[in-house]
Order: structure tokens, then C-alpha cells, then sequence
């Protein structure tokens, strides 16, 4: 089963603006990664943020997370056509499973020229 | 570059053939983890090794899946007797448990092996 849910599903926005995408999840995590995946190819990863952060900056990546409302949201600025990819969320969560991750199903973000 | 590589990219076989894919995981990484990916899905957690150990199987990898990582080094994925429905993205990732340092936990992707069952 999946516990992560990003939304949107799908964003279109021009070159320049900035974009947004929010991930829910269920259960108490360890840490929430964030990676990219262009079409057909294997994902990277772009930024970790651990269950006792709040907040973190990776170059024009900002990532947010409150564990009382179980959500993140990850920030792209000055966006470029290039971030054209499906964006998803993973969980690790506490406990005894914390090496494996849960991730939701993503949001494909398009960047027009 | 010493990424986690996998062999091969593609694969195309038929139903009720064996196929088996490797990993190589980055060198100092001491945790190996294998997760499938559908069209249109997340990926989802197949089975993790420590070292090499496998410690955990999801419920998603039937009789017909088994993984090794012989020495803790690289890995293997073997499917026997394929299936349509086996057909899907199959990624490899590792990581190591340093106790210190950004990177601990985070998990490094290889490019994938994509599997098409006719």
C-alpha cells in the first residue's frame, strides 16, 4: 500500500514561476525524502528532512514538514524547463522498518519554455 | 562516477521464461534494497538486505522472486516462470547506517531494469 499522497497529481506552469507540490501520509515517519524521476528513468534523490526538522533549503528546493498535520510540501523557485519530471514523496517510517520507504504516486510537473 | 548501476536497462522476454537482473550497489554501502515500479505508480519495497543478509520480503514477492547478495556485495533478482503482469520498472537502491553525516538513511537509485513480459 501506498502512505504517501502528493497533490496535485499533475501541475503545468511556465518557465520562471515558482511550483508547489504537498505529500500526506498516514503514519508516524522517521524521516520524509523527496525525489525526481524523469520519464523512464530511475529516481533521484533530491532532499531528506528528519522527523525532528522542520524545514530545509537545497539550493532552489525548500522543503517543509509538520508531523502534527503529517504533511510536507516541497517548493521549487524560478522554475526551469529542465524540473520537468514526476515529483514524489517517501516515507520512512519510526520504528522497527525505518530502512524502507513508502512512497506515494507523484506529481508530473511540466515546465513550459 | 560510482553510482548503483543495473544490468541490464531492458529486458523483453516471454511468458514462462527465467530472468534475473543485477545490481552493484554504491562500494561503501552497506544496505541494498530492491522496489518495483508500474506505470503510473510510485515505486513499492520488494525486499532489503543488510550486508548480506536478506532481512525483510514483502508480501508483493511471490515464490517465484528470489533475491541474493552473495559476499554483501552486488545482487540479484531472479522472477522464474514470468509473468504478463510481472512486467514493471525494477530498481535497486542502497544505502549505508554511518552514524553520522547528511547522507545516512538516504537511499541512492540505479537507473532501473525495465522488464516486458509478453
Amino acid at each position: 500500500s501506498q502512505q504517501g499522497e502528493e497533490d496535485p497529481q499533475a501541475l503545468s506552469i511556465q518557465e520562471g514561476e515558482n511550483a508547489t507540490m504537498n505529500c500526506s501520509y498516514k503514519t508516524s515517519i522517521n524521516n520524509l525524502q523527496w525525489y525526481r524521476q524523469n520519464s523512464g528513468r530511475g529516481l533521484v534523490h533530491l532532499i531528506l528532512i528528519r522527523s525532528n526538522e522542520r524545514e530545509k533549503h537545497s539550493g532552489r528546493l525548500r522543503v517543509t514538514l509538520d508531523t502534527s498535520k503529517k504533511s510536507s510540501s516541497l517548493l521549487i523557485t524560478a522554475s526551469r524547463a529542465a524540473d520537468t519530471a514526476s515529483y514524489f514523496c517517501a516515507t520512512a517510517n519510526s520504528g522497527g522498518s525505518n530502512y524502507k520507504l513508502t512512497f506515494g504516486k507523484g506529481t508530473l510537473l511540466t515546465v513550459n519554455p | 562516477d560510482t553510482g548503483v548501476s543495473q544490468d541490464p536497462r531492458h529486458k523483453i522476454t516471454k511468458r514462462g521464461q527465467n530472468v534475473t537482473f543485477r545490481c552493484d550497489p554504491i562500494s561503501e554501502h552497506n544496505r541494498l534494497y530492491w522496489y518495483r515500479q508500474t506505470l503510473g505508480q510510485g515505486p513499492e519495497f520488494l525486499t532489503y538486505f543488510q550486508n548480506e543478509a536478506q532481512l525483510e520480503k514483502s508480501r508483493l514477492l511471490s515464490d517465484r522472486f528470489s533475491a541474493e547478495r552473495p559476499k554483501g556485495s552486488f545482487s540479484t533478482l531472479e522472477i522464474q516462470r514470468t509473468e504478463q503482469g510481472d512486467s514493471a520498472m525494477y530498481l535497486c537502491a542502497s544505502s549505508h547506517t554511518g552514524t553520522s553525516g547528511g547522507g545516512r538513511d538516504t537511499q541512492y537509485f540505479g537507473p532501473g531494469t525495465r522488464l516486458t513480459v509478453l
